[in-house]
Order: C-alpha cells, then sequence, then structure tokens
C-alpha cells in the first residue's frame, strides 16, 4: 500500500514567516490532496495536484508536485495566526482487488503560528 | 449545496446501546465514504460506497454497519462498541471514486462509555 511521509511532525512560526511543509510519497502520486483540519473538526480541502510539476496557489498558499510525482510541497508566505492547524496530504490510492479509489493520509503536521 | 452534512455532531453511548451515524450529501456525488479519527492521528478509512454498493470494507469489526439507502445519504449502524471506538468519525463524498476530489464533513464525535 502506499506510504506518505510527511516533514516536519510539528511546526512553530512567529507571524509573518514563510514556511514549508513536505509530502513524500513510496509510489507514483496520481492525485495528491492537501487539507488542513482544526483539532477535532472535519477537514477542508485546500489544494488537488495531479500533473508533475503542477503548481497551483489560494491565497497565500503554494502547493507544488515534483516531475516525477513523488513529492509534494506546501508552502506558506507570510504567515498568520488563522494558518495555524493541522496540515494532512493524502493520495488516491486504488483499493484491493482493483476496486475503487480511496484516499490515504499522511500523518500531519501541527503549525503553530505565534503572534 | 456544496456541503456534506454529518449529524450527530456528538455523540455519548453506552457499550450496550444501538446509535446511528448519518451523513447527507446533495452535490450529486457517487461515491461516499466513512473515516475513523483517533486523537493526533490521521483518518483511516473505514468504508466506501460507489454507486450505493459497498465497495471497500477495510476489515472493519462487525459492530460497525454501514448502509447507503440512496446516492445522497450513508448511515453508520453502531452497535456493543466498546470504549477504544471513541473517535471523531468522518463522511466523505467524491464525484466519482476516480480522482474528482473529496469532500468531507465535520465529523460525530463519538465517545463510548
Amino acid at each position: 500500500s502506499q506510504e506518505l511521509e510527511q516533514s516536519p511532525q510539528s511546526l512553530i512560526v512567529q507571524e509573518g514567516k514563510n514556511l514549508t511543509i513536505n509530502c513524500t510519497s513510496s509510489k507514483t502520486l496520481y492525485g495528491l490532496y492537501w487539507y488542513k483540519q482544526k483539532y477535532g473538526e472535519g477537514l477542508i480541502f485546500l489544494m488537488m495536484l495531479q500533473k508533475g510539476g503542477e503548481e497551483k496557489s489560494h491565497e497565500k498558499i503554494t502547493a507544488k508536485l515534483d516531475e516525477k510525482k513523488q513529492q509534494s510541497s506546501l508552502h506558506i508566505t507570510a504567515s498568520q495566526p488563522s494558518h495555524a492547524g493541522i496540515y494532512l496530504c493524502g493520495a488516491d490510492e486504488r483499493g484491493s482487488g482493483g476496486s475503487n479509489y480511496k484516499l490515504t493520509f499522511g500523518k500531519g503536521t501541527l503549525l503553530t503560528v505565534n503572534p | 449545496d456544496t456541503e456534506v452534512t454529518q449529524t450527530p455532531k456528538h455523540l455519548v453511548m453506552g457499550m450496550t446501546n444501538k446509535k446511528s451515524l448519518k451523513c447527507e450529501q446533495h452535490m450529486g456525488h457517487r461515491a461516499m465514504y466513512w473515516y475513523k479519527q483517533k486523537a493526533k492521528k490521521p483518518p483511516e478509512l473505514m468504508f466506501v460506497y460507489s454507486y450505493e454498493k459497498l465497495s471497500i470494507n477495510e476489515s472493519v469489526p462487525s459492530r460497525f454497519s454501514p448502509e447507503c439507502p440512496n446516492s445522497s445519504l450513508l448511515n453508520l449502524h453502531l452497535h456493543a462498541l466498546q470504549p477504544e471506538d471513541s473517535a471523531l468519525y468522518l463522511c466523505a463524498s467524491s464525484l466519482a471514486s476516480d480522482h474528482y476530489g473529496y469532500t468531507f464533513g465535520s465529523g460525530t464525535r463519538l465517545t463510548v462509555v
């Protein structure tokens, strides 16, 4: 099965600083997703990447998928306290026996932004 | 409507109780999912329904029984749960089960006493 390694596990930054979270897969990625989660709440969709070299931005968050489609990065520019939370990368994986796709997750990165 | 709605938001149940979690979406999505998330862990897939048929069961104990009565509704029936089943249960849906993105609900916080 596919394994996703996220780094770092946790990150504390000062407000206004830039930061990067990485997600590395043991297999080629066919769909890579980034979600944000506040503790105990649902997942908020950030971005989906599918093509090698693809890059998407929304407000101050940019996500990239490398050419080999085995690594993705999430970059936040000029971080704010509202960016605090758990960031999860997820990957499409076909179920056993060739059945439908499922989404599997990395272990997450806990981001704290100090004012 | 671009949401997945889960009810109830919180549930406390005894080990001998029977309860159900409900998930609803009106986006025309034909794949629906149940995930379980323990504290400080990522969500783990439990079940996938595709076109109202169960397509993936990740070896979940039989005390969890999913049901998909129609394309908009997904239930999770709970019976004889254990305290270790306490977790956040998340429902998700997708247009099809194939690279079209997943929309998650806000979850049901379940406590088994």
